[in-house]
């Protein structure tokens, strides 16, 4: 696709349900990012793949928190028995594999709310 | 010491003024510097990058970079209410990994 795409856009689930996130980056962008934005809150770092393999999780609050991409391409986030404090909004970013162009560009975000 | 660093603001400027947003990095083999702008409900996005020492000017938006001091500005000229936003430094460090400063408010006043 032309850009990064993530779905759902919103999501509303019950305390204590898991909850699959997902991101679909720009194609051939070979670094993706995950993060989470509280409201009126800066960017938390959670994850950051290259490729297939996660360099980074350090970001990731807890272990019911957990990431996976396959083919260097689509990823997702779970989040296992959710808890009122998870909900955000949760971002994906890519990166083109390119020394010299290693910008992010973003998804719109997938709005959770843990009810 | 936190890898990007940025004063959280609020950074308040009178409209047609100059604002000055700055950042600073601790990662010394940094090669990639950016800038992005976020409103309020939306998503970051990318508006000006740097690579070398000095100055690099984008119609109203100036980047300034100096490794040296490890310091990354950026300059808005004429400044609109429409720039109000949160501005985010990013850094991309030896690693090849983009890090995100938490970001300026700023507000341009009427």
């Amino acid at each position: 696709g032309a850009g990064v795409s993530q779905s759902p856009s919103n999501k509303v689930t019950e305390k204590g349900k898991d909850v699959e996130l997902r991101c679909d980056p720009i194609s051939g962008h070979t670094a993706l990012y995950w993060y989470r934005q509280s409201l009126g809150q800066g960017l938390e770092f959670l994850i950051y793949f290259q490729g297939n393999s996660a360099p980074d999780k350090s970001g990731l609050p807890s272990d019911r928190f957990s990431a996976e991409r396959t083919g260097g391409s689509v990823s997702t986030l779970t989040i296992q028995r959710t808890q009122q404090e998870d909900s955000a909004v949760y971002l994906c970013a890519s990166s083109s594999p390119l020394r010299d162009r290693t910008e992010a560009f973003f998804g719109q975000g997938t709005r959770l709310t843990v009810v | 010491q936190k890898e990007v660093e940025q004063n959280s603001g609020p950074l308040s400027v009178p409209e047609g003024a100059i604002a000055s947003l700055n950042c600073t990095y601790s990662d010394r083999g940094s090669q990639s510097f950016f800038w992005y702008r976020q409103y309020s409900g939306k998503s970051p996005e990318l508006i000006m990058f740097i690579y070398s020492n000095g100055d690099k000017e984008d119609g109203r938006f100036t980047a300034q970079l100096n490794k040296a001091s490890q310091y990354v500005s950026l300059l808005i000229r004429d400044s609109q209410p429409s720039d109000s936003a949160t501005y985010l430094c990013a850094v991309t460090g030896t690693a090849s990994k983009l890090t995100f400063g938490t970001g300026t408010r700023l507000q341009v006043t009427l």
